[in-house]
């Protein structure tokens, strides 16, 4: 399966600032997943970045506050801005195809002060 | 809506006590269910997938089984190594393209020495 790197692995952000995450895979991948996992909570989909379009979002989420850039098929990056405390949370970056399950990075730890 | 609702939301096990974690699923039309082991600070691992009822897997100490209704994972004689959560997730047929997964919460294993 494909290796999955994500950074930074953690930060701490003041309010009002922006993080870019990245998420680098070592094999071409057509789609690309980033999610956010909440303490106690399940793995919620932000978007799905797909080389060549726009990534597509789910309900509750905007590009905006989140937006997403695919450059290629091994790179994707999820901005978080104007931080608030209320996007303390686990980012995380995952790889999939059409038959295959999803296979995911080891995340981004955000906490905002 | 999809759903996926995972029991009991934590277990703790001495080491060689057999017992099995629930997944209950909605879903219109199941095109595959997911296990995934999660350890802290890492993202989640893949385990299996099950597609029809009736299918069984098997990875080690850990058995996965598959109804029109639920999936459990049976851990036989656990060690304290396989304490993790685990994490369920389904995602529905669709008719072209790719179709969203849906995660459960999870279930927090402890395997006490």
């Amino acid at each position: 399966s494909a290796v999955i790197s994500q950074k930074p692995s953690r930060d701490i952000c003041q309010r009002g600032t922006s993080l870019t995450i990245q998420c680098q895979v070592d094999s071409q991948v057509t789609m690309m997943f980033w999610y956010r996992q909440q303490p106690g909570q399940s793995l919620t989909l932000i978007a799905t970045a797909n080389q060549g379009s726009e990534a597509t979002y789910e309900s509750g989420f905007v590009i905006d506050k989140f937006p997403i850039s695919r450059p290629n098929l091994t790179f994707s990056t999820l901005t978080v801005s104007n931080m608030s405390p209320e996007d303390s949370s686990i980012y995380l970056c995952s790889v999939g195809a059409v038959d295959q399950p999803q296979h995911f990075g080891d995340g981004t730890r955000l906490s905002i002060l | 809506e999809d759903q996926v609702t995972q029991s009991p939301e934590a277990l703790r096990l001495q080491e060689g006590e057999s017992s099995s974690l629930n997944c209950s699923y909605t879903v219109s039309g199941l095109r595959g269910l997911f296990w995934y082991r999660q350890d802290p600070g890492k993202g989640p691992e893949f385990l299996f997938t099950l597609y029809s009822a009736g299918e069984e897997k098997e990875k080690e100490r850990l058995k996965a089984t598959l109804t029109k209704k639920e999936s459990f994972l049976h851990i036989t004689a656990p060690k304290p190594e396989d304490s993790a959560t685990y994490l369920c997730a389904v995602q529905a047929r669709a008719s072209g393209g790719y179709q969203k997964v849906t995660f459960g919460t999870g279930t927090k294993l402890q395997v006490i020495p």
